[in-house]
């Protein structure tokens, strides 16, 4: 089975700039989440989807950052107007849903480079 | 405001040797304590958890100490090998939280032959 997919691998862009990650989670996977680890520093949440709906969107820094989920399935992170303390690595996880103590299931994760 | 301390940053142990990495936490409403695994280029892994109501787990060469008074939780590697050479994450997860998962800053071991 596969297992969490990320896109880009990289990106590096200028301040300024717009950048959308993708994310495909396990398929059946209710719970997607988005977490960011700025370089040396903790892997922070940022938010949790279930199905198609924010549940708890308390980690994202600002509006610059719009996430989506469509239909349940894929979600993207809109980063606009990127800026320098953006830059890190962005990762997904899934996990079944019904149970918040069930394994995350981490992707291999999106390293961002804003110039 | 960092919730979960990770010591130490980064740690050498020779082949065979025990590798010990350490975790404390401030939030007594955290109910389940993951450890997760990353090699470069992959994403973290869940290695072994543990909840509060235990004290240690072990599964092979990995063993969780808890310490539910001290507020203190450890990952010890036995017999560790070069494979093993990583970086380490705790992380700990409150009962009214979700799925969210709150990371301690990492280890990178490396297991020298």
């Amino acid at each position: 089975e596969a297992g969490v997919t990320q896109f880009p691998s990289h990106s590096v862009i200028e301040k300024g700039q717009t950048v959308t990650l993708r994310c495909d989670p396990i398929s059946g996977h209710d719970n997607l989440y988005w977490y960011r680890r700025v370089m040396g520093k903790e892997i922070k949440f940022l938010l949790h989807f279930v199905k198609e709906s924010k549940q708890d969107e308390s980690g994202m820094p600002n509006n610059r950052f719009l996430a989506e989920r469509t239909g349940g399935t894929y979600s993207t992170l809109k980063v606009q107007p990127a800026e320098l303390e953006d830059s890190g690595v962005y990762f997904c996880a899934s996990s079944q849903g019904g149970f918040s103590y069930n394994e995350q299931f981490f992707g291999p994760g999106t390293r961002l480079t804003v110039l | 405001q960092q919730q979960v301390k990770q010591s130490p940053q980064s740690l050498i142990v020779q082949k065979g040797g025990i590798s010990i990495i350490n975790c404390a936490y401030e939030n007594t409403a955290f109910d389940y304590f993951p450890w997760y695994q990353q090699f470069p280029g992959k994403g973290p892994a869940l290695l072994i958890a543990i909840r509060p109501d235990v004290s240690e787990k072990k599964e092979g060469r990995f063993t969780i100490s808890f310490n539910k008074s001290a507020k203190q939780f450890s990952l010890h590697i036995m017999d560790s090998q070069p494979g093993d050479s990583a970086t380490y994450f705790c992380a700990a997860k409150g009962n009214n939280q979700g799925g969210k998962l709150i990371f301690g800053q990492g280890t990178e071991l490396s297991v020298k032959p």
